[in-house]
């Protein structure tokens, strides 16, 4: 069974830094793209970052550009997202998903963690 | 930028009648759309992929059409745990970026 489960959300200050990790299982996650997702007030979900199965290409919303990274650990079949100088409309629930093999659409998706940006 | 639009952004529907749900795109997408499902405090759970593809484990009730810029998703008889708010997405323009709709909040009349 596919399983995601995201962690490392919490309540930072402004200007503040967070690592998401999503721990994978259930499948072979070095053969998938991953992406993280997160709702965006009055656009529904708003696609964060996306990284290819060897962490080679790695794309991202403009508003994510120069403050988040993604990566990914494949021996350890993990995810992440490094999310620096956080602003209070980063705050949401941030979800990991797995994009479909050879297709682009998200196929599973994990529970959520939720990074609330706050002083 | 491909931008997506929903409507409508609710609809009130009795269980047991058909909800029709309309998503369309500002430029083609031919058939790179998907429909998700988002229930309160829960991940979105895929129903259709290629514009008309069941998930896997996706009831037939579900069903999607549509190429180009319009988009349908069909619920034919809505059963209490339809209740949920709904998402298209995109997935033509990628790499770089994917794009959902705002989705429609599908409620009980």
């Amino acid at each position: 069974e596919v399983q995601l489960v995201e962690s490392g959300g919490g309540l930072v200050q402004p200007g503040g830094s967070l690592r998401l990790s999503c721990a994978a299982s259930g499948f072979t996650f070095s053969n998938y793209w991953m992406t993280w997702v997160r709702p965006a007030p009055g656009k529904g979900l708003e696609w964060v970052a996306n990284i290819k199965q060897d962490g080679s290409e790695k794309y991202y919303v403009d508003s994510a550009k120069g403050r988040f990274t993604i990566s990914r650990d494949n021996a350890k079949n993990l995810l992440y997202l490094q999310m620096n100088s956080l602003r209070a409309e980063d705050t949401a629930v941030y979800y990991c998903a797995r994009i479909a093999f050879r297709d682009r659409y998200f196929d599973y998706w994990g529970q959520g963690t939720l990074v609330t940006v706050s002083s | 930028e491909i931008v997506m639009t929903q409507s409508p952004a609710t609809l009130s529907v009795s269980p047991g009648e058909r909800a029709t749900l309309s998503c369309r795109a500002s430029q083609s997408v031919s058939s790179s759309l998907a429909w998700y499902q988002q229930k309160p405090g829960q991940a979105p759970r895929l129903l259709i992929y290629r514009a008309s593809t069941r998930a896997t484990g996706i009831p037939a009730r579900f069903s999607g059409s549509g190429s180009g810029t319009e988009f349908t998703l069909t619920i034919s008889s809505l059963q209490s745990e339809d209740f949920a708010v709904y998402y298209c997405q995109q997935y033509i323009n990628w790499p770089p970026a994917f794009t959902f709709g705002p989705g429609t909040k599908v409620d009980i009349k």
